[in-house]
């Protein structure tokens, strides 16, 4: 089946340094894909709705400036946390769905631990 | 917008019993669902899902109900062994367009006791 790759699956940065985590679709191009964020015993958020060659939409309470997205290519997504903070902490999620199909596929989450 | 409630927030089981996690949705437009196992420090893993044109679906000793009028659907897991313990979502969106993000509702952590 389709598989996202996400990484990286845990990283731990200090606070003011940016963190980069990837997206990638890998055996289907993926228009759009979708970033969440999940806090400990939550649902999983909408953060922002990735499209390929155009802006991010980014859900109502997210800061764009602070939650970069890049989506340059079918197959890769990209979320900056830009000058991170104690309460980014969190499980990050990426999301993708194959034009042809409804099913969304899900990367393995980045745990992000701001010091 | 969507809506997706979901109940119990928690549940627990004895190995071999039944489980059944209802959800609820509010937009009408709404036609694709999906339920998603979760396992700790892990990414969702899709297990069966549902489109609008059928009331039920199963696999194995998964299965899923749909009643758009009421506008509820029902994840059932039979024969309950302990490695299905895990945080269970389920989520609903409209599937005209690969462009709708799915609305989750809020997980039920399902144990199993052997």
């Amino acid at each position: 089946g389709a598989v996202v790759s996400q990484h990286p699956s845990r990283v731990i940065c200090k606070s003011g340094t940016s963190v980069k985590i990837e997206c990638r679709s890998l055996d289907f191009q993926a228009t759009t894909m979708f970033w969440y964020r999940q806090f400990p015993k939550q649902s999983l958020m909408l953060m922002a709705t990735s499209n390929e060659g155009s802006k991010a939409t980014y859900e109502q309470g997210v800061e764009k400036d602070k939650f970069l997205i890049n989506h340059a290519s079918l197959t890769l997504s990209t979320l900056t946390v830009t000058s991170a903070h104690p309460e980014d902490s969190s499980f990050y999620i990426c999301s993708a769905r194959d034009f042809k199909n409804t099913e969304a596929f899900f990367g393995q989450g980045t745990r992000l631990t701001v010091v | 917008g969507e809506n997706v409630e979901q109940h119990p927030s928690t549940l627990s089981v004895q190995e071999g019993d039944s489980a059944v996690i209802k959800c609820t949705y509010s937009d009408s437009a709404s036609n694709y669902f999906p339920w998603y196992k979760q396992e700790l420090g892990k990414g969702p893993q899709l297990i069966i899902d549902i489109r609008s044109n059928v009331g039920e679906k199963k696999d194995q000793r998964i299965a899923v109900t749909l009643n758009k009028t009421a506008k509820h659907f029902s994840l059932h897991i039979t024969e309950t062994q302990p490695e299905d313990s895990a945080v269970y979502f389920c989520a609903a969106t409209p599937n005209s367009n690969s462009g709708y993000a799915l609305n989750f509702g809020k997980g039920t952590s399902l144990l199993v006791t052997p």
